[in-house]
């Protein structure tokens, strides 16, 4: 069955980096989108970025500019989000999460996220 | 970036009542919209998306419509394991944005 399984809870300082990684099985990694959300206390869900697995192509939003970058390895149907300059109001769980949508040819057909990791809470504390 | 406004923020219902949420864009999204529930500590699970269309596996006691910038979720008969926060999110365009969320709560 499709899974997404991320890597364990972080506590950080601020201005350090943190990587997180997402190990995706059960399908065709190439084949869908990856995207990162994040959820802080008590808050809404915020999407971060995505990747297309095809072509390594990367769309981050704004709201991390500079900030953010997804990287994944093929071979290892991992996909990783890695956050520098990490300030408190980064502390959050953090979400990999698979799109519907199909991606092929260098086209992508994005959807609605279909399939979640477990989430890894990052902590950013002095 | 399109504003996602869901109302109510809190609903109290009881097992077997009807429930609807809605969730109101700040600009057209057509039908890209899903629903997401999600349980304490857990992550979300899609519901429906192309705003009407039920995740496989999904209870048929829900159902969502809505086209443009008005959207609901209706829970027919709510059971015991629907009690939970839920999420409505866009993706006509990015950023890919949420509701603030709907907690549906015991009565």
């Amino acid at each position: 069955q499709v899974q997404l399984v991320q890597s364990g809870a972080e506590a950080q300082k601020p201005g350090a980096s943190v990587k997180i990684s997402c190990k995706t099985s059960g399908y065709t990694f190439t084949s869908y989108p990856i995207h990162w959300l994040r959820q802080a206390p008590g808050q809404r869900l915020e999407w971060m970025g995505w990747i297309n697995t095809d072509n390594d192509r990367v769309k981050t939003s704004q709201m991390f500019q500079g900030r953010l970058t997804i990287t994944r390895d093929t071979s290892a149907s991992t996909v990783f989000m890695e956050l520098s300059s990490l300030r408190s109001e980064d502390t959050a769980v953090y979400y990999c999460a698979k799109d519907r949508g199909y991606c092929g040819s260098g086209n992508c057909y994005p959807d609605a996220f279909n399939m979640w990791g477990q989430g890894t809470m990052v902590t950013v504390s002095s | 970036d399109i504003q996602m406004t869901q109302s109510p923020s809190t609903l109290s219902a009881s097992v077997g009542d009807r429930v609807t949420i809605t969730c109101r864009a700040s600009q057209s999204v057509i039908t890209w919209l899903a629903w997401y529930q999600q349980k304490p500590g857990k992550a979300p699970k899609l519901l429906i998306y192309k705003a009407s269309t039920s995740e496989s596996g999904v209870p048929s006691r829900f159902s969502g419509s809505g086209f443009g910038t008005e959207f609901t979720l209706t829970i027919s008969s709510l059971q015991p394991d629907d009690f939970a926060t839920y999420y409505c999110q866009q993706y006509n365009d990015y950023p890919r944005t949420f509701g603030q969320g709907t907690k549906v709560e015991i009565k």
